[in-house]
């Protein structure tokens, strides 16, 4: 199986900041990577696919970097409603396989 | 808009069979990659696997031994059964919807809690 790795595990920040999740494959998945948010009691919501194409409907502030290995989501300016869980989840070879998430909390 | 919908026991007692069912709106459900993944409470996501177009289904090695996931066209519906379950199994159930196998989790049920407990 891929092992999928984000970093940092919690993240504090304030609104308005940047802020920078990290997701490492243990091998290479070329763009095959996903971002979802996550928040309390509801189901994943995906932001983008094939490591950097935005999913319709989601703010432009998000965005996905890298292949191979190393990937990024960044939000240019964080907003209220973007305090949430956020997954990585490769699709490049079976079984699929998420990272264990990134919490954003409030700084 | 497509819609998933999962339906099923929230209680199954350990060594039994956790069945689930995933109601598809909104669209047929022909073609695409239907989906179950998992999350226990407080932890990560994890895939149990698909089938597509009622073909062979796909099925996460991990649980391969224990899962079985079926389509019925005429319902518009897809299926898990998870059998000789532990309180390991104790999750949120979500179904899934694939555009294709290159294409993420777009379009996700709002999740079933399943408690294996006696």
């Amino acid at each position: 199986d891929i092992q999928m790795t984000q970093s940092p595990s919690t993240l504090s920040a304030s609104v308005g900041d940047r802020v920078t999740i990290t997701c490492r494959a243990s091998q290479s998945i070329s763009t095959w990577l996903a971002w979802y948010q996550q928040k309390p009691g509801k189901a994943p919501k995906l932001l983008i696919y094939k490591a950097s194409n935005l999913e319709s409907g989601v703010p432009s502030r998000f965005s996905g970097s890298g292949s191979g290995t190393e990937f990024t989501l960044t939000i240019s300016s964080l907003q209220p409603d973007d305090f949430a869980t956020y997954y990585c989840q490769q699709y490049n070879s079976y079984p699929w396989t998420f990272g264990q998430g990134t919490k954003v909390e409030i700084k | 808009q497509v819609q998933l919908q999962e339906s099923g026991p929230g209680l199954v007692k350990p060594s039994e069979t956790l069945s689930l069912t995933c109601t598809v709106s909104g669209g047929s459900i022909s073609s695409y990659y239907w989906n179950w993944i998992r999350q226990p409470p407080g932890k990560g996501l994890e895939w149990i696997g698909y089938i597509y177009n009622s073909g062979s289904p796909n099925y996460n090695p991990s649980l391969k031994s224990r899962v079985t996931i079926s389509v019925d066209t005429s319902k518009n519906q897809f299926s898990l059964k998870l059998s000789s379950v532990t309180a390991a199994d104790t999750a949120v159930y979500y179904c899934a919807r694939q555009t294709s196998g290159w294409y993420p989790f777009a379009y996700w049920g709002q999740g079933a809690l399943v408690t294996v407990s006696s």
